[in-house]
């Protein structure tokens, strides 16, 4: 099984760009990666999901290098509201290969 | 379109007793999974279940089980309770081969076993 490493945490700044990367590196053929941000007192909400290279949304854009060992959640320009815990989630859904990621909390200041 | 819903909210319970959390999933979706969220052991996959079926299930004890409902609804048990299975349960619900491969969270119900 895939095991996934995050960094603890981070901090930014309003306005700038935010870069959170995961290590996947017994990721499998099959596996995809999606990102999810999570609340306090919420669920994981779904930001982006990719199988390799690049992935942009109207949010977000996933980064995925041709080993596929690694992925980098690019966030544009966060605002206070991006302060959440994000992780990254390894395997198929449909699968019981679902590893997330320790999750980073990420705080914005103004 | 209403989300995942999940009841109860809160619940506490002692060693040794059962509990019994309830998943209402997004209209449509067929798919509902558990998950249980720790601060020491983060988010773990508990179980799937697709038409009344358990598909897929994690590494947890048999004292976890589920079931789903021909409604999609789907409740998940736990017996005998330990101190450990205080956590947050999540569940999410998807619709297999959609054009978004991808499942939806509730808001979960968050577990004290004292």
């Amino acid at each position: 099984l895939a095991k996934t490493t995050q960094p603890i945490s981070m901090d930014s700044y309003e306005g700038q760009e935010v870069n959170i990367t995961c290590s996947h590196n017994n990721i499998a053929t099959n596996d995809y990666i999606t990102w999810y941000q999570q609340f306090p007192s919420q669920g994981p909400r779904f930001i982006i999901q990719g199988y390799k290279t690049k992935v942009t949304n109207e949010v977000a854009s996933l980064f995925i290098p041709a080993d596929r060992k690694s992925s980098t959640l690019s966030l544009p320009r966060v605002s206070l509201s991006d302060t959440a815990v994000y992780y990254c989630l390894v395997g198929a859904l449909g699968t019981d290969k679902l590893i997330f990621g320790t999750g980073t909390r990420l705080q914005v200041f103004p | 379109k209403a989300g995942v819903t999940q009841t109860p909210r809160y619940l506490i319970k002692t060693r040794g007793q059962q509990v019994t959390l309830s998943c209402s999933p997004i209209s449509g979706h067929r798919s509902v999974s558990w998950y249980q969220q720790t601060p020491g052991q983060g988010l773990q996959f508990l179980f799937e279940y697709f038409s009344e079926t358990q598909r897929n299930k994690g590494n947890f004890p048999g004292r976890f089980s589920g079931r789903q409902f021909s409604n999609s609804r789907s409740e998940m048990n736990v017996s005998t309770l330990e101190l450990g299975d205080s956590a947050l349960y999540l569940c999410a619900s998807r619709n297999p081969g959609g054009p978004l491969e991808t499942q939806y969270f509730g808001p979960g119900t968050r577990l004290l076993v004292l």
